[in-house]
């Protein structure tokens, strides 16, 4: 079965901090997903991570894949009030392209 | 616009009852999903078509019923067997049911049931 786990659970960082959000999880895929989801909202998706290796940015926000680790980071550059949210890692099960959802990380930036 | 809508955003229903959640999509996607979100938890999954007429039982299906009859609309229905039904239930859309597509989520409807 697999299982995906994220750490931290909660983050309250200061604006202009750097951070680093990690995601495991514990069988092989190779297809690996981040969304952000503000409260009451849905989700929206940030990045696709499709091989191991692959490397992903977007303003301040860069996620990574290491497949043979087993480990997506998301790492957050100089945090700004804005990143607010909830941050959630989703492995993509091979057959029927099913995710597999962390728990979420709630990132809150003070300013 | 192309998208992911459900209907209500908000539904409110009485122990007992049976409810049925709409989603439609206009993106000509293949496979459709519905989640469920608990607070403070991720998602998970309930059922999932990945084309018409033809649906699977995710992890969390005991309670629930689906139907895939046309390509866009994947109807959800929590019956009255679903002990703890009140969430926020989310439905997603991918091009296809093979690992690697992007899905995208709806705006949710969160249930109540009191």
């Amino acid at each position: 079965e697999l299982k995906v786990e994220q750490n931290p659970l909660f983050l309250s960082m200061q604006e202009g901090k750097n951070y680093t959000i990690y995601c495991n999880y514990s069988t092989t895929s190779d297809r690996l997903y981040w969304y952000r989801q503000d409260p009451g909202k849905s989700l929206e998706s940030l990045f696709v991570l499709l091989s191991n290796g692959a490397v992903k940015q977007e303003g301040r926000l860069m996620a990574s894949l290491d497949t043979k680790a087993r480990l997506s980071t998301l790492h957050i550059t100089a945090a700004v009030h804005d990143l607010s949210a909830t941050y959630f890692c989703a492995v993509s099960m091979e057959y029927g392209n099913k995710l597999v959802f962390g728990a979420g990380t709630i990132l809150r930036v003070k300013s | 616009d192309g998208g992911i809508t459900q209907s209500p955003k908000y539904l409110f229903r009485k122990e007992g009852q049976n409810v049925t959640l709409s989603c439609e999509q206009n993106l000509n996607h293949d496979a459709m999903y519905w989640y469920r979100q608990d607070p403070g938890q991720g998602l998970r999954l309930i059922y999932y078509s990945q084309i018409v007429n033809d649906f699977q039982k995710g992890d969390i299906a005991e309670g629930y019923s689906v139907s895939r009859e046309k390509k866009e609309s994947f109807p959800l229905t929590v019956t009255s067997a679903q002990k703890n039904p009140t969430a926020f239930y989310l439905c997603a859309s991918s091009i296809g049911g093979t690992s690697g597509y992007e899905q995208y989520f709806g705006p949710g409807t969160r249930l109540t049931v009191t």
